[in-house]
């Protein structure tokens, strides 16, 4: 299995909800990640989670929460959103141990996300 | 920080050969790797350099010179399928992550 699922694929919420992202992967990868991917944009990076824990957050506002309940999933918690926050979100995994491929990123398909 | 400068467009013939070019700027390199996206879809892996000189897979080659700060894929016979953005991407010592340059989107025609 080397496939990275992410649920939904599409997701519209008003500024007020609350709403989850899901990520899941079985390839035994102990590296987690969130990017953000805007329309004719490359991707950027907002959490890293390494061994379950969280890593790196780079100075993502708090209406956006991650969670990483084991090693197999990645929740991104979603409350209070802005219309700017509508984006493609990527969740990414690779592996932690030391060898010449470590750090190849396995991208899931994404969470189209539409904020109201 | 990291700085990282590819073209923002090229085009290119069915059965061409195309180079893409990639240079950066990084503090401690450990890694560049080329991502291929298809519009509306994921990005996937299409190679991965750590030391000088030429990484060859099939249509796919990709060049690194640590030195120059510099990278350039090469695709060969080009098919409509290829058509897409190309993400350069570097990772730095000591972290997991990858930082994407801008992207160049590639515009195959018949």
């Amino acid at each position: 299995d080397t496939e990275v699922t992410q649920t939904p694929k599409h997701l519209v919420m008003g500024m007020t909800n609350k709403k989850s992202l899901k990520c899941e992967q079985h390839m035994g990868h102990r590296a987690m990640y969130w990017y953000k991917q805007k329309a004719k944009k490359p991707p950027e990076l907002m959490f890293v989670y390494s061994y379950e824990k969280l890593s790196i957050n780079e100075s993502v506002p708090s209406r956006f929460s991650p969670e990483c309940p084991n090693s197999s999933l990645l929740n991104l918690h979603l409350h209070a959103l802005q219309p700017e926050d509508s984006a493609l979100y990527l969740c990414a995994s690779s592996p932690l141990e030391v060898r010449r491929m470590a750090g190849e990123l396995f991208f899931g398909e994404g969470s189209r996300l539409t904020v109201l | 920080g990291q700085n990282i400068d590819q073209p923002t467009e090229m085009t290119a013939t069915e059965g061409a050969i195309v180079q893409i070019n990639c240079t950066y700027q990084t503090s401690g390199f450990n890694g560049l790797f080329w991502y291929q996206q298809h519009a509306g879809e994921a990005p996937t892996f299409l190679s991965y350099n750590v030391l000088d000189g030429l990484e060859e897979k099939g249509r796919f080659s990709s060049f690194l010179s640590r030195s120059k700060g510099y990278s350039y894929l090469l695709l060969k016979e080009l098919q409509m399928k290829d058509s897409a953005s190309y993400l350069c991407a570097v990772r730095r010592s000591g972290y997991s992550t990858l930082t994407f340059g801008k992207g160049t989107m590639l515009l195959v025609s018949p």
